[in-house]
């Protein structure tokens, strides 16, 4: 069955720090899609990146990187030289292709709450 | 600014009433989905329509039901609420209804029932 497992519940981190969130994912899908957002305090979702399973070539966005590996099925995300504005839920969600390619929702992991303190 | 707007932003009723959800896609997305968020239940996905048709059910409550309408914006309708119905409630839209398409969210309608 499909699963997101996000086993940092909270991280606390200083400003400028660098930090890692984790995201293991289960799936049978060969094809199938992978997905971060972020939920600021205010509580909306934002769209942060989104890999398809054929491309594990690791992304750098600004302060942001992900580092998505097939053999450990895992697909982890590094803020760079955090700032308090990072400080937010962070939810890794998976996509499954299924049959015929049409499951377009959404699962999600329970999210890591990342502090960072000034 | 996501493009998918949803009202009402908060809403408090009581147990036992009903509610109804709007949600406004991004333009030019023919899907939309409600996803519900609950301190225990964390993020879930209910429903999602396709160009007006229902494409796949999620753990929606039979109490819960979603429609899309010709303009492409949605309801969610919430009857017989209770206590645990309490929590944020998201729209989200994409182009298709395929995976693999990123999908949008919404602000969240926050809904406290007492």
């Amino acid at each position: 069955a499909q699963k997101v497992t996000q086993a940092q519940t909270e991280i606390s981190v200083v400003e400028k720090e660098d930090v890692t969130l984790d995201c293991v994912y289960e799936t049978r899908d060969t094809t199938y899609y992978l997905f971060w957002y972020k939920q600021p305090p205010s509580g909306e979702l934002v769209f942060l990146i989104r890999r398809n399973s054929f491309d594990e070539q690791n992304e750098i966005s600004g302060r942001y990187s992900w580092n998505f590996q097939k053999s450990t099925s895992s697909f982890n995300f590094t803020i760079t030289a955090s700032q308090v504005v990072d400080s937010a839920v962070y939810f890794c969600a998976l996509s499954e292709a299924g049959y015929g390619g049409s499951q377009g929702n959404l699962i999600f992991g329970k999210g890591t709450k990342l502090s960072v303190k000034p | 600014d996501s493009g998918v707007t949803q009202t009402p932003k908060h809403l408090i009723t009581a147990t036992g009433q009903r509610v109804t959800l709007r949600c406004s896609p991004r333009s030019g997305d023919l899907s939309v989905y409600w996803y519900q968020q609950s301190l225990d239940q964390g993020l879930q996905f209910l429903i999602q329509y396709y160009n007006g048709e229902e494409r796949a059910k999620g753990n929606i409550l039979e109490r819960f039901s979603a429609q899309q309408f010709p303009d492409l914006h949605s309801e969610l309708n919430l009857s017989s609420l209770e206590l645990g119905d309490s929590a944020l409630y998201f729209c989200a839209s994409s182009r298709t209804a395929s995976s693999g398409n990123t999908i949008y969210f919404g602000e969240g309608s926050w809904l406290t029932v007492v």
